[in-house]
């Protein structure tokens, strides 16, 4: 079936230190790609997208790559903020279907 | 802001009893999603409506039931309750039928099931 696998949060950095958050998925065909932010209290916002191999998403300083060969879209930033302390998912998509399919979400917690 | 309205925000209620969870839409948008969001669950994928008529259905329980109104707005229907039920549920809309759109969260009913 589809699935979406990140990797186990907590993750704590310090201000402007460097982040990866790991995703890799399983899907039939051509899924599209995404990672949402959830900050404290709210919903979901979708952060970047990609819908095809090689696509790069990017938006707020957030990037994240479609490895069709690796099958995976992790997401990076080169320098974090205190604000950007969120939960993070990635989710896919598969062609001509609408519903998304989450991974377990990542904590990010960033100290000054 | 993303224009996807839920109420009520926060809804307490007991075991066995029934609840109706409110969604509207962005303006525009034809497409509405439900997700329950639970601890030991994760985030996931309910059912969809289209203009109307559901369009794709996921992990929802026959307890729980949803309609998509001539004016777009949704309600989530969750009946003999479980404590097992209490979730922050998500409502969510966008433009199209099926694809690539982006998908908007409305800011979620959080339901506690005593």
């Amino acid at each position: 079936g589809n699935s979406v696998t990140q990797m186990e949060g907590p993750v704590t950095l310090s201000e402007e230190a460097f982040l990866t958050i790991n995703c890799t998925y399983t899907a039939t065909g051509y899924p599209s790609l995404f990672w949402y932010v959830q900050y404290p209290g709210e919903g979901l916002q979708l952060l970047l997208k990609a819908t095809k191999a090689d696509d790069k998403g990017s938006n707020k300083g957030f990037e994240a790559t479609y490895r069709k060969e690796t099958t995976s879209f992790h997401l990076e930033k080169g320098s974090v903020q205190v604000s950007d302390s969120a939960v993070y998912f990635c989710a896919l998509t598969r062609r001509n279907t609408d519903k998304l399919i989450f991974g377990t979400g990542t904590r990010l917690q960033v100290f000054p | 802001d993303s224009g996807v309205t839920q109420t009520p925000k926060h809804l307490i209620t007991a075991t066995g009893q029934r609840v109706t969870l409110r969604c509207s839409p962005r303006s525009g948008d034809l497409s509405v999603y439900w997700y329950q969001q639970s601890l030991d669950q994760g985030l996931q994928f309910l059912i969809q409506y289209y203009n109307g008529e559901e369009r794709a259905k996921g992990n929802i329980l026959e307890r729980f039931s949803a309609q998509q109104f001539p004016d777009l707005h949704s309600e989530l229907n969750l009946s003999s309750l479980e404590l097992g039920d209490s979730a922050l549920y998500f409502c969510a809309s966008s433009v199209g039928r099926a694809g690539v759109g982006e998908q908007f969260f409305g800011p979620g009913t959080r339901l506690t099931v005593l």
